[in-house]
């Protein structure tokens, strides 16, 4: 079945620190790629929906300066976490489709610790 | 608005029993609706896709039926096992939220061996 791989899978870090997470699709063409955000015992978020080759969309209340997105090939998308603090902590997912009628497949996530 | 509301929360039951997750949505403009499986500390893994022409879909013991125009949907799993422990999550992807998909809150399923 079609893959999404995700890394890092976990990143401890300081306050200050920029971190960024990848994420792939192995043996699809991913024209739509998105990234969410999971606090313990909640549901997913949707951050933002990246489509190859454009800017990033992002829903309300996320801050596109604070989480940059790049989707420069139909293969990869990373998100960047700039100057992280702790309430910045929290489980990442990506998902990856090739078009609208197919279904999202997701990467195993990241769990980012901010120090 | 779509709105994706799941019951139960949390759901126990012994091993070999058959059990039902449901699933409702508020708008019925959809493409498709998934169900996810989510365990501790990892991603999601895709379990059935079913689009919105279709009633059902079916893999091994999972079961998942659409009923769009009631806005319902059901996770149907047989004979359970204590590897089914996991979170289900069930989205809808819709037309007037430009196929993003919108998540319920998931049921939390513990199979008791």
């Amino acid at each position: 079945g079609a893959v999404v791989s995700q890394h890092p899978s976990r990143v401890i870090c300081k306050s200050g620190t920029s971190v960024k997470i990848e994420c792939r699709s192995l043996d699809f063409q991913a024209t739509t790629m998105f990234w969410y955000r999971q606090f313990p015992k909640q549901s997913l978020m949707l951050m933002a929906t990246s489509n190859e080759g454009s800017k990033a969309t992002y829903e309300q209340g996320v801050e596109k300066d604070k989480f940059l997105i790049n989707h420069a090939s139909l293969t990869l998308s990373t998100l960047t976490v700039t100057s992280a603090h702790p309430e910045d902590s929290s489980f990442y997912i990506c998902s990856a489709r090739s078009d609208r009628n197919q279904p999202q497949h997701f990467g195993d996530g990241t769990r980012l610790s901010i120090l | 608005k779509q709105e994706v509301t799941q019951i139960p929360a949390a759901l126990s039951v012994p091993e070999g029993e058959n059990l039902v997750l449901n699933c409702s949505f508020t708008d019925s403009a959809i493409y498709n609706l998934q169900w996810f499986r989510q365990d501790p500390g990892k991603g999601l893994t895709s379990l059935l896709l079913i689009q919105s022409s279709q009633r059902e879909q079916t893999s091994g013991r999972l079961n998942a039926s659409l009923d769009k125009s009631s806005g319902r949907s059901t996770l149907y799993i047989a004979a359970s096992q204590p590897g089914d422990s996991a979170t289900y999550l069930c989205a809808v992807s819709g037309y007037n939220q430009g196929g993003k998909l919108i998540f319920g809150q998931g049921t939390e399923l513990s199979v008791k061996p």
